[in-house]
C-alpha cells in the first residue's frame, strides 16, 4: 500500500535560517504533490502544488522541489520566522479522483 | 472567499450514540472528503465522495457511513459511537480536476465518554 512519510520529529530552527522538510513516499507516481500548513486546532491550508514534470516551484519564501526518481519533495522556507512555526503536511492524489492522502505532518518550531 | 463549514467546533457524545457530522461547501466543488487526526497518525481519510450520492471508502472506514444527499452537504455518520472514535474530524473539498487543491473545515473535536 502507499506510504507518505515525513519526519515525525519537530525540526528546531534559527529565526532567519532556511528550513527544509522532506516527504518521501513509495509504490505510487503521483502526477502532482502538494504542501499545506497547519496550525493547532485548525485545518490545514494550502501552500503550493507541484507537478511530476516540474522540479521546482516557488512563492515568496517558500521553493518546493520535487524527485521522481527518488519518489521525494522537499519544502523549503528560506529566512524563517517565528509566524512560520506550524506543522506541515505534504498530500499526494492517489486517484484520477483527486483523492487526496496526506503524510502524518513535520512541526516546524522557529526561536527568536 | 471559498467555505467549508463543519457543524460543531467541539462534540462531546456517550459511547453508543449515534453521532452526525455535518459539513456544507459553498464552492460547487464536486469532490468531498472526510478525516480523522490523531497525534502521530496524521490525517487518515475515512470516507471520500466525487459526487452526489456517490462514496468511496478511505483507509479508515469501520464504525462510520456518509451520506451525500445534495453536493454542497457531506455527511458522516458514527453509527454506535466509541470511545476510540475520539478524534479531530477534519472535512475537506475540492473541484475534482486535475491539479487543484483541497480546502478544509475548521474541524470538529469529539470527545466520546
Amino acid at each position: 500500500s502507499q506510504k507518505i512519510e515525513q519526519n515525525s520529529e519537530a525540526l528546531n530552527i534559527q529565526e532567519g535560517k532556511t528550513a527544509t522538510l522532506t516527504c518521501n513516499y513509495t509504490n505510487y507516481s503521483p502526477a502532482y504533490l502538494q504542501w499545506y500548513r497547519q496550525d493547532p486546532g485548525r485545518g490545514p491550508v494550502f501552500l503550493l502544488l507541484i507537478r511530476e514534470n516540474e522540479k521546482e516551484k516557488r512563492k515568496e519564501r517558500l521553493k518546493v522541489t520535487f524527485d521522481t526518481t527518488l519518489k521525494q519533495s522537499l519544502f523549503h522556507i528560506t529566512a524563517s520566522q517565528p509566524a512560520d512555526s506550524a506543522t506541515y503536511l505534504c498530500a499526494l492524489d492517489m486517484s484520477s479522483f483527486n483523492k487526496f492522502y496526506f503524510g502524518s505532518g513535520t512541526k516546524l518550531n522557529v526561536k527568536p | 472567499d471559498v467555505k467549508v463549514t463543519q457543524s460543531s467546533r467541539y462534540l462531546v457524545k456517550r459511547t453508543g450514540e449515534k453521532v452526525f457530522l455535518e459539513c456544507v461547501q459553498d464552492m460547487d466543488h464536486e469532490n468531498m472528503f472526510w478525516y480523522r487526526q490523531d497525534p502521530g497518525l496524521g490525517l487518515r481519510l475515512i470516507y471520500f465522495s466525487y459526487d452526489v450520492k456517490m462514496k468511496e471508502k478511505g483507509d479508515i472506514p469501520e464504525g462510520y457511513s456518509v451520506s451525500r444527499e445534495k453536493k454542497e452537504r457531506f455527511s458522516l455518520i458514527l453509527e454506535s459511537a466509541s470511545t476510540n472514535q475520539t478524534s479531530m474530524y477534519l472535512c475537506a473539498s475540492s473541484p475534482g480536476r486535475e491539479n487543484t487543491e483541497a480546502f478544509f473545515g475548521q474541524g470538529t473535536r469529539l470527545t466520546v465518554v
